[in-house]
């Protein structure tokens, strides 16, 4: 199985800040990686897939960036509606795997 | 726009089975693959299989096998009624570990196999 490492856990922040979380795969899987963000009570949302293309109708304020085992997901200026979990997700084997999440709080 | 409905019981008793629905509505099942993930209440998520419209499928083995008739089978069965635009979810033998809230995900290739659309999930809670 490929073992998918997020970093941090959880972090604290503020709006307009620039945000950064990392993901970290056990094996390369090339740019198999995407990103989702869940509010609490909802399902995940699509907002990057194959590393760094950002899916339709989400704002330019996310970028990703990576490839082989390391990657990135950033806000570049947090909003109020970004306070969220993060996962990151690999799509490169048959079984996907999904980081343990971010939480992005309100510092 | 394409979306996504998880119904089924929303309790089940320990060692019995799970069976959920996801209703498709908005587009074909036709050349996606069709996903369930699991959610425990606050904890991560868990991919716990797929079926492609053709009906091949792949299962997450670490949810475990049971023996019959002298072979393992996985717990997990999924199956897709492309008359219906539905896929099915049988989960057997279930222990509370099994509680969460389960979505079905639509993966397609145009996204690299992300999971593009989500059902809106439904809690199972396994008690007796």
């Amino acid at each position: 199985d490929i073992q998918m490492t997020q970093s941090p856990s959880s972090l604290s922040a503020s709006i307009g800040d620039r945000v950064t979380i990392t993901c970290r795969a056990s094996h390369s899987i090339s740019t198999f990686l995407n990103w989702y963000q869940q509010r609490p009570g909802k399902a995940p949302n699509l907002l990057i897939y194959d590393a760094s293309t950002l899916q339709s109708g989400v704002p330019s304020r996310f970028s990703g960036s990576g490839s082989g085992t390391d990657f990135t997901l950033t806000i570049s200026s947090l909003q109020p509606e970004d306070f969220a979990t993060y996962y990151c997700h690999q799509s490169y084997s048959t079984r996907g795997t999904f980081g343990q999440g971010t939480k992005v709080e309100v510092k | 726009q394409v979306q996504l409905q998880e119904s089924g019981p929303g309790l089940v008793k320990p060692s019995e089975t799970l069976s959920l629905i996801c209703t498709v509505s908005g587009g074909s099942i036709s050349s996606y693959y069709w996903h369930w993930i699991r959610q425990p209440p606050g904890k991560g998520l868990e991919w716990i299989g797929h079926i492609y419209y053709s009906g091949d499928t792949h299962y997450n083995p670490s949810l475990g096998s049971t023996i019959y008739n002298t072979s393992l089978k996985s717990r997990v069965t999924i199956s897709a009624d492309s008359s219906k635009s539905q896929i099915s979810l049988k989960l057997t033998s279930v222990t509370a570990a099994d509680t969460a809230v389960y979505y079905c995900a639509r993966g397609g290739p145009l996204v690299k196999g992300a999971f593009d659309f989500w059902g809106q999930g439904t809690l199972v809670t396994v008690s007796s």
